[in-house]
């Protein structure tokens, strides 16, 4: 079974600064994607930024980027310029294995502080 | 454009007895989840719907849970009788067809308390 583990509980950062958030994984797939969501304190979540396992190349939203480490297994998601409006629980998931829904990690509470 | 709709928002039960929550999904979207999301957890799928049928449900507790989307759109969750553990957000969401690379919006939840 997949597992995706998220080893920071809470991670502080001061407004403007830029913060990592880490995430590793475990599957013995070669073909899935990982994302990562947000979840403010409304709990609706949000898709952050996806990257395809095949796609060497790191994806890139804006403010938002991921160090893509397949043979390592580690996902992690870097925030720049951080904003008081980027504080909220941040997911990191897996989908693979023929499977369309998403293994989620533990989350990392994101705080800004201003 | 709407996004998931879930009701009740809230949901206090006493164990044993029975409980639904209800989603209507994004207009179009074809796929349909729900998720079980215990305090300090991250969510964890109960099942996906494409349409009307069911695409995976090895995760729910078939014992007690329930859920069925009998026209391909809005789907009912149901838990009997419930226990102190089912306590919990439940979670649904929408992607506008199968397929792990697309993207799935998410509802508010409905967070229920069993008592």
């Amino acid at each position: 079974a997949q597992t995706v583990t998220q080893s920071q509980p809470e991670m502080s950062v001061q407004e403007a600064e830029t913060v990592t958030l880490s995430c590793t994984y475990d599957t013995s797939e070669s073909d899935y994607y990982l994302f990562w969501y947000k979840q403010p304190p409304s709990r609706q979540m949000i898709l952050v930024i996806r990257q395809e396992a095949y796609k060497q190349q790191n994806a890139t939203e804006n403010r938002f980027s991921v160090n893509f480490q397949k043979a390592a297994k580690s996902f992690s998601l870097k925030i720049s310029d951080s904003q008081l409006g980027d504080a909220a629980m941040y997911f990191c998931a897996y989908s693979g294995g023929g499977a369309d829904g998403l293994t989620f990690g533990k989350g990392t509470h994101l705080i800004i502080q201003p | 454009e709407a996004g998931v709709a879930q009701s009740p928002r809230y949901k206090i039960i006493e164990k044993r007895q029975s409980v639904a929550f209800w989603c209507n999904p994004i207009s179009g979207h074809a796929t349909l989840y729900w998720y079980q999301q215990i305090l300090g957890q991250g969510p964890k799928l109960l099942i996906q719907f494409q349409n009307n049928g069911v695409v995976d449900d090895s995760q729910l507790p078939k014992d007690r849970f329930s859920a069925e989307r009998l026209k391909g759109v809005d789907s009912t969750l149901k838990i009997q009788p419930a226990k102190l553990e089912d306590s919990a957000v439940y979670l649904c969401a929408s992607s506008l067809v199968s397929g792990r690379y697309n993207e799935q919006f998410f509802g508010p939840g409905t967070r229920l308390t069993v008592l």
